[in-house]
């Protein structure tokens, strides 16, 4: 059974920094691409980045770019996204979901970690 | 703003068929695969529908999308009350940078 766990969430200052994590099991981590999805409070799916398998490739959604960092460590299964210069619209549950290359579609959702950006 | 475009909100009556479409460019879905999604907020998201058309195991034949050109459609037949959620369609924009884009989402209200 394939299992994506996150963590890292909490409560930050604007300007501040935080560091969610992704543990997944169930599957051979490094043979696929991950991603970072988010929703925040009253509104829809967000797409944040995408790493490929081997991190070669990366994508990131332009409300981030520059700011947050996604990584991955194939040896422990786990998918990163460090978060900098937070501000009170990064508010959100993030979820970490994978990639499914030959379908092109988000196959397995983890169930997601809240942080919340206030003074 | 999102990059593709869904109707903010549908209803349907227990066993009736809905319809949610989702609307794009040539920089997104003409070009490229469409997924669906299930959301409720406070659970994981769920996919139903890849490659425009395929459903994962699992997944109810009761749901099926189609794409032609620079839309797509999410049908549900036989809405039951545990339909009611938010759906999402999905795809690869590369008009700028390559991006991952949703729709807007549609809130499902079983009437």
């Amino acid at each position: 059974e394939v299992l994506l766990v996150e963590s890292g969430g909490g409560l930050v200052q604007p300007g501040g920094s935080l560091r969610l994590s992704c543990v997944a099991s169930g599957f051979i981590f490094n043979s696929y691409s991950m991603n970072w999805v988010r929703r925040a409070p009253g509104k829809g799916l967000e797409w944040i980045s995408y790493v490929s398998s081997s991190s070669n490739t990366i994508y990131y959604a332009d409300s981030v770019r520059g700011r947050f960092t996604i990584s991955r460590d194939n040896a422990k299964n786990s998918l990163f996204l460090e978060m900098n210069s937070l501000r009170a619209e990064d508010t959100a549950v993030y979820y970490c979901a994978k990639y499914q290359t030959g379908a092109t579609s988000f196959d397995h959702w983890g169930q997601g970690t809240l942080v919340t950006v206030s003074s | 703003q999102a990059v593709l475009t869904q109707p903010p909100s549908v209803s349907a009556a227990p066993g009736q068929k809905v319809t949610i479409s989702c609307s794009g460019t040539s920089s997104n879905i003409e070009f490229n695969s469409v997924s669906w999604y299930q959301h409720l907020p406070g659970s994981a998201p769920k996919l139903l529908i890849f490659d425009n058309s395929q459903r994962p195991s699992g997944i109810p034949d009761r749901f099926s999308g189609s794409k032609s050109g620079t839309s797509a459609t999410l049908d549900i037949a036989g809405v039951q009350s545990g339909d009611e959620a938010d759906y999402y369609c999905g795809t690869w924009d590369t008009s700028l940078n390559i991006v991952w884009v949703f729709g807007g989402g549609t809130k499902l209200t079983v009437l």
